[in-house]
């Protein structure tokens, strides 16, 4: 596509349920990024992608967050066992130059 | 760890005025800045990107710029329109192997007819 898209744009779910949101980068680019923005604040960094593997996985919060990438392009961020802080946009981002990154409109989490 | 400030957090100017938006960064050691847009609800538009040797760059009525030994940047928005309001975040990309941006917390503009 000539964007980033991301999957779903929203997505309402309970304490304690496992969710996954998509990124589907622009076609090209090695490099994808997973941020999160909480209201009124920039976003802040989870994980980086180079290809198949996770060069830097240091922004994700705690071992219920966990992405991945298995062919390259599409990337799936998966939240096990939410909860209320988690409620959030999850930004999708892509690149082919470093530091130059296109953003998808983000997937925004509610967790009652 | 790089942390980026931006002032004011909010700014309301009416239509037709110059204004500045202000990005501060702790680390000097950037590998670019980047300057983007994001609309109420929608996802990051990039508008500039500074490359660290460079002083500024230009897009329309934006001019971005960066002085790496003071740890600032600026964006420059000429004749501001109601068509300019939105938020404006700066993002800094430091140099070596880390290839996060780190981002600022964004100024929100709105523009008055």
């Amino acid at each position: 596509g000539a964007g980033v898209s991301q999957t779903p744009s929203n997505k309402v779910t309970e304490k304690g349920k496992y969710v996954e949101l998509r990124c589907d980068p622009i076609s090209g680019h090695t490099a994808l990024y997973w941020y999160r923005q909480s209201l009124g604040q920039g976003p802040e960094f989870l994980i980086y992608f180079q290809g198949t593997g996770a060069a830097d996985d240091s922004g994700l919060p705690n071992d219920r967050f966990f992405a991945v990438r298995p062919e390259g392009s599409v990337s799936t961020l998966k939240i096990q066992r939410t909860e209320r802080g988690d409620s959030a946009v999850y930004l999708c981002a892509s690149s082919l130059i470093p530091g130059e990154l296109f953003f998808g409109e983000g997937s925004r989490l509610t967790v009652l | 760890k790089q942390e980026v400030t931006q002032i004011p957090a909010a700014l309301s100017v009416p239509e037709g005025e110059n204004l500045v938006l202000n990005c501060s960064f702790t680390d000097s050691a950037i590998y670019n800045l980047q300057w983007f847009r994001q609309d109420p609800g929608k996802g990051l538009t990039s508008l500039l990107l500074i490359q660290s040797s460079q002083r500024e760059q230009t897009s329309g009525r934006l001019n971005a710029s960066l002085d790496k030994s003071s740890g600032r940047s600026t964006l420059y928005i000429a004749a501001s329109q109601p068509g300019d309001s939105a938020t404006y975040l700066c993002a800094a990309l430091l140099s070596g192997s880390a290839r996060q941006l780190t981002f600022g917390s964004g100024t929100q503009l709105t523009v008055l007819p």
